[in-house]
This record gives structure tokens, C-alpha cells and sequence, in this order.
């Protein structure tokens, strides 16, 4: 059974930084693309970032691009996001999510999210 | 950017009757476009992939169409738990944005 669980999110003030996880089970984890899903309160989904099942791709909205960097272990089954420069737009619930493929494409699997709240 | 377009916002139906959903992509993105299901305090679920196949265990009431630009979702016989809200994306050029989705509703 393929199970995503999202951790770190929390409080943090604006311009600080903020690192999730996403511990994967169940699949093959090198084999597929991760990717990075987030929804603010009340609103839809944001597509935030994807990576390779090798690491040697990566992909970013245009509204992280150089302050979010997405990276995985594949020695330890685990994708990460690394959040620096937070501003209060980027609350909301952070979903890991394996894409079909091990380029980016669909998600099939979610995770159930992680909340990030920025605000002093 | 492709910015997807979804319609309408919200439908209102009953049980039992048909749902069309479109999205429209601001340029094309052949097949590669999907879409999900969300309901209220649920992770998304993925429906259909490539625009037209079926996702693992959904239901054969769904169905996608659609290629290039202009993409249908239909439900075909509305069942009381496919009230929800539902999302299409591509992933034909980074970044793989959603449209805005559209609220399925019950009349």
C-alpha cells in the first residue's frame, strides 16, 4: 500500500524558513517523480514543485523560484521542501504527492498534507 | 504559463443526472492534462490521466475527453458521493498549473 506522510509544517514568521518532509512507502521511490501541492485556506489547488525520480530534474512555480528548493534521498525514501524567504501568501496545506511516472506527469497517490501558517 | 480556464464555476445538480465539466488550456498540451476530485477536508484523488484513462478503481461513470486546448469531464449518472469539487491539470510544460476548478453541487 503506497502511503505519503507530510511533516514540518508550523508557525513561522515571515522571512523565515521552514524545511517538510514526506516519508514514502510502499512503491519503488527512485522509479517515480515527487511533487509538491499546496491550497491556501479556502482555495484551490497550487501546483509549488516537482523533482525526478533521480534528483537530476526539478521543476518550480514561477511564485517559488528561488526561495523554495525541492530535493529527495532516495537511500531513505523521503522528499523534501525547503522554504526559505516566507512570506504570508505561502500559508497554506502542503501535499507531497508521487506522480505516474519517473518524469513529472499526474499524481496518483497524496499524502493528507502538512499546514505551514505565516504570520507574525 | 499555461493558464487553464475551468466552467463552469459551480453546477448544480441532483443525484442521477449528467455532469459535464470543461477546461481549456491557453495552449495546447495534446494529452496531458488531468483531473481530480476533492472533497471538503480530503486530499485530492486523481481521476483521469492523458486526458481520457481512468485512474486505478474510478468508477466507469467518469469519463474524460477532449485533446490540444478543449477538455470534458462527464459524470455520467451523478451518485450522492460525487459532490465535490474537481480540478484539472496539465503537465505538458513545467509549470504544471490547475484550473480553478468547479464546484459540483447539489440542487
Amino acid at each position: 500500500e503506497v502511503q505519503l506522510l507530510e511533516s514540518g509544517g508550523d508557525l513561522v514568521q515571515p522571512g523565515g524558513s521552514l524545511r517538510l518532509s514526506c516519508a514514502a512507502s510502499g512503491f519503488t521511490f527512485s522509479s517515480y517523480a515527487m511533487s509538491w501541492v499546496r491550497q491556501a485556506p479556502g482555495k484551490g489547488l497550487e501546483w509549488v514543485s516537482a523533482i525526478s525520480g533521480s534528483g537530476g530534474s526539478t521543476y518550480y512555480a514561477d511564485s517559488v523560484k528561488g526561495r523554495f528548493t525541492i530535493s529527495r534521498d532516495n537511500s531513505k525514501n523521503t522528499l523534501y521542501l525547503q522554504m526559505n524567504s516566507l512570506r504570508g501568501e505561502d500559508t497554506a496545506v502542503y501535499y507531497c504527492a508521487k506522480d505516474q511516472r519517473v518524469g513529472a506527469s499526474s499524481h496518483d497517490y497524496w499524502g493528507q498534507g502538512t499546514l505551514v501558517t505565516v504570520s507574525s | 504559463e499555461i493558464v487553464l480556464t475551468q466552467s463552469p464555476g459551480t453546477l448544480s445538480l441532483s443525484p442521477g443526472e449528467r455532469a459535464t465539466l470543461s477546461c481549456r488550456a491557453s495552449q495546447s498540451i495534446s494529452s496531458h492534462l488531468a483531473w481530480y476530485q476533492q472533497k471538503p477536508g480530503q486530499a485530492p484523488r486523481l481521476l483521469i490521466f492523458g486526458a481520457t484513462s481512468r485512474a486505478t478503481d474510478i468508477p466507469d461513470r467518469f469519463s474524460g475527453s477532449g485533446s490540444g486546448t478543449d477538455f470534458t469531464l462527464t459524470i455520467r449518472r451523478l451518485e450522492p458521493e460525487d459532490f465535490a469539487v474537481f480540478y484539472c491539470q496539465q503537465y505538458g510544460s513545467s509549470p504544471f498549473t490547475f484550473g480553478g476548478g468547479t464546484k459540483v453541487e447539489i440542487k
